[in-house]
């Protein structure tokens, strides 16, 4: 079955120190590859996708993630974190197959210190 | 362009009493999709419409129903309400038949039973 994983609940950096988001999947081919995130009371706000082709992709706000197959992760990066990224981040997968699912990882709490 | 919207923001409910969600897609958009995300849980698909149509369901009892309107908007009903309902309850749109299932939520409605 599709899963994904997102190993760390909860994350601290310091503001403009680096950040590096974690998530792992389970998915049989080639997934279809989201990063959201949501800040505190809000709905989620897509960050980044991964279709096909280039496995650096790039954001909004900053963000980027890179696809790597051989370990089935897609990890989000920021060169240097804001003190407004503080939110919980979410990882998700596109199930193919006409399903209209998209299977979430149990998100990472990014916390910014000043 | 307006973004997804649901209304109410916030719905108070007692158990065993029934809960109306509501949701109008980005325009041009015909899919509209609901998640649960409740505390502990993570988020959870929940339902798919297209075109009028419920083309997928996720693993929800029955009492948890909806329908899709000519204009695209979509309702999502709760009947006999249960303590463990209290969640926030997330809309996507897409594009028809968007083969890379890339969804746009709404800011959800936060159901509290009581």
């Amino acid at each position: 079955a599709q899963s994904v994983t997102q190993p760390d609940i909860h994350i601290t950096v310091s503001e403009g120190a680096s950040l590096e988001l974690r998530c792992n999947y389970s998915y049989g081919a080639t997934p279809y590859l989201f990063w959201y995130v949501q800040s505190p009371g809000q709905g989620l706000q897509l960050l980044l996708k991964y279709f096909s082709g280039d496995t650096l992709v790039q954001g909004i706000k900053g963000f980027e993630a890179e696809f790597k197959r051989s370990q089935s992760s897609f990890n989000l990066r920021k060169p240097s974190v804001h003190w407004s990224d503080a939110a919980e981040y979410f990882c998700a997968v596109g199930v193919k197959g006409n399903t209209g699912k998209l299977i979430f990882g149990q998100g990472t709490t990014l916390q910014v210190k000043p | 362009e307006a973004g997804v919207t649901q209304s109410p923001t916030h719905l108070i409910k007692t158990r065993g009493q029934q809960a109306t969600l509501r949701c109008s897609p980005i325009s041009g958009h015909t899919s509209v999709y609901w998640y649960q995300q409740a505390l502990g849980l993570g988020l959870q698909f929940l339902l798919w419409y297209d075109e009028g149509e419920e083309r997928n369901r996720g693993n929800f009892p029955p009492r948890f129903s909806g329908r899709q309107f000519p204009n695209y908007s979509s309702e999502l009903n709760v009947n006999a309400l249960e303590l463990e309902d209290s969640a926030l309850y997330l809309c996507a749109s897409s594009l028809s038949g968007d083969r890379y299932n890339e969804q746009f939520f709404g800011p959800g409605t936060r159901l509290t039973v009581l």
